[in-house]
């Protein structure tokens, strides 16, 4: 099973809620990250988790907040978001932490509004 | 020097044709180039990768060409079909340093009957 799951699959917010986003995988996967992919763009990467750690941070403004409960799991906390924050937002895993030449399998995404 | 250069942005071809799709690179510290294919709503998944030590690599309809020295690397789809039509992206890593994966902008394939 090479599957990255993702909830929700929509997702509407207005700039005061707080919501979370959930990325599950039961691969025994110990690298989780987290993209955002504006339309027609190439996914951009937000955090890397390695072993459950936070291992890269790509200056993500605050307002994104991860979190890796264990190893099959991967949180992204929203809170005080922006318009411009509307995108794809991917969850992918892959088999080691610390090997950024490992496969990474991908989710289907939320697709996060900000209104 | 992180950065994949892909080329064209977006390709039509005939059903049974031959798409090319081409990346450069500057960094030579990359030694891990994957492809990566995306249709609409679905996240990337993984069609063919090639490491350095190879200049070639071939599943069913897809090639990986690698070219070392010149810093390149291009993706044909054989045959293509109208089921082909997605986002491709390559992209590129590398073990030393352990640099994400750097994709590039994408191409936009459209086959047509």
């Amino acid at each position: 099973d090479t599957e990255v799951t993702q909830t929700p699959k929509h997702l509407v917010m207005g700039m005061t809620n707080k919501k979370s986003l959930k990325c599950e995988q039961h691969m025994g996967h110990r690298a989780m990250y987290w993209y955002k992919q504006k339309a027609k763009k190439p996914p951009e990467l937000m955090f890397v988790y390695s072993y459950e750690k936070l291992s890269i941070n790509e200056s993500v403004p605050s307002r994104f907040s991860p979190e890796c409960p264990n190893s099959s799991l991967l949180n992204l906390h929203l809170h005080a978001l922006q318009p411009e924050d509307s995108a794809l937002y991917l969850c992918a895993s892959s088999a080691r932490g610390g090997s950024s030449t490992d496969t990474q399998y991908f989710g289907p995404g939320t697709r996060l509004t900000v209104l | 020097q992180q950065q994949v250069k892909q080329s064209p942005q977006s390709l039509i071809v005939q059903k049974g044709g031959i798409s090319i799709i081409n990346c450069a690179y500057e960094n030579t510290a990359f030694d891990y180039f994957p492809w990566y294919q995306q249709f609409p709503g679905k996240g990337p998944a993984l069609l063919i990768a090639i490491r350095p030590d190879v200049s070639e690599k071939k599943e069913g309809r897809f090639t990986i060409s690698f070219n070392k020295s010149a810093k390149q690397f291009s993706l044909h789809i054989m045959d293509s079909q109208p089921g082909d039509s997605a986002t491709y992206f390559c992209a590129a890593s590398s073990r030393s340093g352990n640099t994400p994966l750097v994709f590039g902008k994408g191409t936009r394939l459209s086959v047509i009957a």
